[in-house]
């Protein structure tokens, strides 16, 4: 089944380090995001990609940096500049033609002590 | 700006009876609208979404929603909750000048009681 696959579900890092979450779809997507959610504060946009090899900057991408190399394939890497990394990441894909609903993974859950 | 206020953190619901969950928009543009479920610890799964024509939309697992255009609304129902209800919903809209950038409300976390 085609779906989209983030790994690990939980991932532990101490400050200051650099960490990297997956995420790989199958779907043939050509839009990729990635969401941050908080606790009462719904999902706010980091990043996302329309197309390989290009990407924007969404409501908070301070801290955060990504790359889209391949079509299936939009990683996220949480750098020592983001003032709070530990939450839970979305990642989520759509067909990236007009208004389209987005297919979400499970999640990953960081927590940076 | 568009944004989307869902007024309820937290509700609680019998099992069994109804339930209406609010959700609010602003900005002026045509809205496309979503709701979405999410379990504790999952990703969002889609429930329904308007784009136009009939105003009173129907989604998986019972759930159905109205868009009302002079409310700048677009609730979220059920007639009869079952336990597996128990999740938080959010309610999420993008204009259609907005490519495909979706706004999501703060959500509403749904507790069901036996």
């Amino acid at each position: 089944d085609g779906g989209i696959t983030q790994s690990p579900k939980y991932l532990f890092r101490k400050e200051g380090q650099n960490v990297t979450l997956s995420c790989e779809q199958n779907l043939n997507h050509d839009a990729m995001y990635w969401y941050r959610q908080d606790p009462g504060q719904g999902l706010r946009l980091i990043y996302y990609s329309q197309i390989v090899n290009d990407f924007q900057k969404g409501d908070i991408a301070e801290g955060y940096s990504v790359s889209r190399e391949k079509k299936e394939s939009f990683p996220l890497t949480v750098t020592s500049a983001q003032k709070n990394p530990t939450a839970f990441y979305l990642c989520a894909s759509s067909t990236g033609t007009g208004v389209s609903p987005l297919h979400f993974g499970n999640g990953t859950r960081l927590t940076v002590t | 700006a568009q944004s989307v206020t869902q007024p309820d953190i937290h509700i609680t619901v019998s099992e069994g009876a109804s339930l209406e969950l609010r959700c609010n928009y602003s900005y002026g543009a045509t809205p496309y609208l979503f709701w979405y479920v999410q379990s504790p610890g999952q990703g969002l799964q889609l429930l329904l979404k308007y784009f136009s024509g009939d105003t009173l939309v129907q989604g998986i697992k019972g759930f159905e929603a109205e868009f009302k255009r002079s409310q700048s609304s677009f609730n979220l129902r059920k007639p009869s909750v079952h336990w597996s209800d128990a999740a938080e919903y959010f309610c999420a809209v993008v204009s259609n000048n907005a490519g495909n950038m979706l706004t999501f409300g703060g959500g509403t976390r749904l507790m069901v009681k036996p």
